[in-house]
């Protein structure tokens, strides 16, 4: 079954700690993704791969890191500076240079920090 | 400055009914649009999608249209389904990797 991943499912962090979500994918897609959703809110890019060992700032980077070492991986660390973490966080992968190429995302994971 | 706009939260239609949904947009460099629908706790999974060239597709009871113009795309369900309520966002391309999506309407289709 080919799709994409998302671990834990709900994810408890005590305020000033990091946490890292994870995302896996096995569509053998080259871009991966990560977006935010607060209530009322659409998904806000946060950072995206197009490739291995490269990704770009989204619209709401700061607060977060990712690292692309692997193709089919592509985890974000909520650091203790990102202000706000409580959220619902989905990861997405597409195909890269395709003219038409949807994205396709996973189950997503609610962090919530207490 | 939101560049990819969904003015209406939520609508109710009755099953069997035609469900129109509204996206607009505000840069004209936008040459993809999508709809994805999204069930609460889940990832959204992709609806239909729509290029700049075109303004009209149809995939079964989907069919979204494209008025470049106005810079206004709709979503219609025919006939709607209880099964398809859900939070529908649309989403625009802007540059070969980066989407755009609005803040979603929540549909709810009443048997």
């Amino acid at each position: 079954d080919g799709g994409i991943t998302q671990s834990p499912k709900y994810l408890f962090r005590k305020e000033g700690q990091n946490v890292t979500l994870s995302c896996e994918q096995n569509l053998n897609h080259d871009a991966m993704y990560w977006y935010r959703q607060d209530p009322g809110q659409g998904l806000r890019l946060i950072y995206y791969s197009q490739i291995v060992n490269d990704f770009q700032k989204g619209d709401i980077a700061e607060g977060y890191s990712v690292s692309r070492e692997k193709k089919e991986s592509f985890p974000l660390t909520v650091t203790s500076a990102q202000k706000n973490p409580t959220a619902f966080y989905l990861c997405a992968s597409s195909i890269s240079g395709g003219q038409h190429n949807e994205q396709f995302f996973g189950p997503g994971t609610r962090l919530t920090v207490l | 400055d939101q560049q990819v706009k969904q003015n209406s939260p939520s609508l109710s239609v009755q099953e069997g009914r035609i469900s129109i949904l509204n996206c607009d947009y505000t840069n004209s460099m936008f040459d993809y649009f999508l709809w994805y629908k999204k069930y609460p706790a889940e990832g959204p999974t992709f609806l239909i999608s729509i290029s700049s060239i075109k303004d009209k597709n149809e995939d079964g009871r989907f069919t979204v249209f494209l008025n470049k113009s106005a810079k206004h795309l709709s979503l219609h369900i025919v006939p709607s389904q209880p099964g398809d309520s859900a939070v529908y966002f649309c989403a625009a391309r802007s540059g070969t990797y980066k989407y755009i999506f609005g803040t979603g309407t929540r549909l709810k289709v009443l048997a």
